[in-house]
């Protein structure tokens, strides 16, 4: 079974609507993160979470919120879907790190999402 | 601003031969450097890294060079294999950041059998 699982994996919305897109995770890591991914942009980061009680926005947080309901769990929503929310979202996770190591993230499959 | 760069979109390589993608940097707080490699319709997965007091790590077929002067990494793959045909994102970690990671755009590798 997959370590970073997102669900829906595909999801077409309307302008105007409420989405929540969902991650889970079974590898015991403290820290989520979620990214969008956009043609010639790369990765972006959109909030992340090193606890349940400890939400950060990142470089992208306008238009999205998020929930860390448990330490396995962190949602993000998008309130009222607007087109160029459209990209491909992805989940990760990563433990703390050592002093003096990398951040090495764990990602989801991704979600597809299409705001029309 | 996009601190980290991938200027090349895509690049095609013979099997057999070496693929040498390159990425740049703006910030010379950097701490670390990471490369993703992405299948379709898969997540990220962590590939090498190396840490900005070094400037070559090597991990079996891969070894990623770090210019610190020219703030420039790249990741040599050799031999180049039909399985290594994915998009490989360059990510920038600094330790005073919450090590966060900084992607760069990504570059499409495509090995031709």
């Amino acid at each position: 079974d997959a370590d970073v699982t997102q669900t829906p994996r595909n999801r077409i919305t309307k302008t105007g609507k409420r989405i929540m897109l969902e991650c889970s995770q079974t590898k015991g890591h403290d820290r989520m993160y979620w990214y969008r991914q956009d043609p010639g942009l790369g990765l972006r980061l959109i909030y992340y979470s090193f606890d349940v009680k400890d939400i950060n926005k990142g470089e992208i947080s306008d238009g999205y919120s998020v929930s860390r309901q448990a330490q396995a769990k962190f949602s993000l929503s998008l309130e009222s879907a607007i087109p160029n929310q459209t990209a491909l979202y992805f989940c990760a996770t990563s433990d703390g790190i050592a002093q003096g190591s990398y951040n090495e993230q764990f990602f989801g499959p991704g979600t597809r999402l299409t705001v029309l | 601003d996009q601190q980290v760069k991938q200027n090349s979109p895509s690049l095609s390589v013979q099997e057999g031969r070496i693929s040498i993608l390159n990425c740049d940097y703006t910030n010379s707080m950097f701490d670390y450097f990471l490369w993703y490699k992405k299948y379709p319709a898969e997540g990220p997965t962590f590939l090498i890294s190396i840490s900005s007091i070094k400037d070559k790590n090597e991990d079996g077929r891969f070894t990623v060079f770090l210019n610190k002067s020219a703030k420039h990494l790249s990741l040599h793959i050799v031999p180049s294999q039909p399985g290594d045909s994915a998009v490989y994102f360059c990510a920038a970690q600094s330790n005073f950041g919450n090590e966060k990671l900084t992607f760069g755009t990504g570059t499409r590798l495509t090995i031709i059998p």
